[in-house]
């Protein structure tokens, strides 16, 4: 089965403590994303990597952290910079070639509370 | 930069009736365009997009979008909705051969009995 996989699905922390949340694809896709989304809000993008060992802040950075050693693994680090990290995490991929370009495809996301 | 108005939170509907969610955008560059679907506790799933061609785009689960250059509009829409369509729903853009896609802030649609 191709797809995204987010996990954990619910994921609790202490402030003050790091958390890294991970994200997977097997579509073969060279960009991937992470977006935050909040209650009422639409998704804000906080990190995205259209190749392997490059990646480019979003609107909302402050507080995270990424890497793209791989292609198929975008793992997203929460960090204790961040004021308000309790949200919802969604991770996305889309192809940079190809009939596709166009469309995101997303994970099932990750709900981080801390608490 | 671009950006996205949904211009209403929330659409309450009975089962049966038709329903039109409305979403504005506004690029200075051409943009492809994308209504997506939200269950609770999900992720997005892609309901039907506009990228160039016939204005009107059939989407899955019998929704179909408009686009209107001249009103710079995306307006999604379904004749006779269910009560599985209960749901959160976003519009969004993204500038042609670039990565990042512009969110709206969601319509949640209520299907009532």
């Amino acid at each position: 089965d191709g797809g995204i996989t987010q996990s954990p699905k619910y994921l609790f922390r202490k402030e003050g403590q790091n958390v890294t949340l991970s994200c997977e694809q097997n579509l073969n896709h060279d960009a991937m994303y992470w977006y935050r989304q909040d209650p009422g809000q639409g998704l804000r993008l906080i990190y995205y990597s259209q190749i392997v060992n490059d990646f480019q802040k979003g609107d909302i950075a402050e507080g995270y952290s990424v890497s793209r050693e791989k292609k198929e693994s975008f793992p997203l680090t929460v960090t204790s910079a961040q004021k308000n990290p309790t949200a919802f995490y969604l991770c996305a991929s889309s192809p940079t070639s190809g009939s596709s370009t166009d469309t995101q495809y997303f994970g099932p996301g990750t709900r981080l509370t801390v608490l | 930069a671009q950006s996205v108005t949904q211009l209403d939170s929330q659409v309450p509907v009975f089962e049966e009736a038709p329903v039109e969610l409305r979403c504005n955008y506004s690029s200075s560059v051409s943009v492809y365009l994308f209504w997506y679907v939200q269950y609770p506790n999900q992720g997005l799933q892609l309901l039907l997009k506009y990228l160039s061609g016939s204005t009107l785009v059939k989407g899955i689960n019998g929704f179909e979008a408009e686009f209107n250059k001249s009103q710079t509009s995306f307006h999604l829409r379904k004749p006779s909705v269910h009560i599985s369509d209960t749901a959160e729903y976003f519009c969004a853009v993204r500038v042609r051969n670039a990565g990042k896609s512009t969110f709206g802030d969601g319509t949640t649609l209520t299907v009532k009995p």
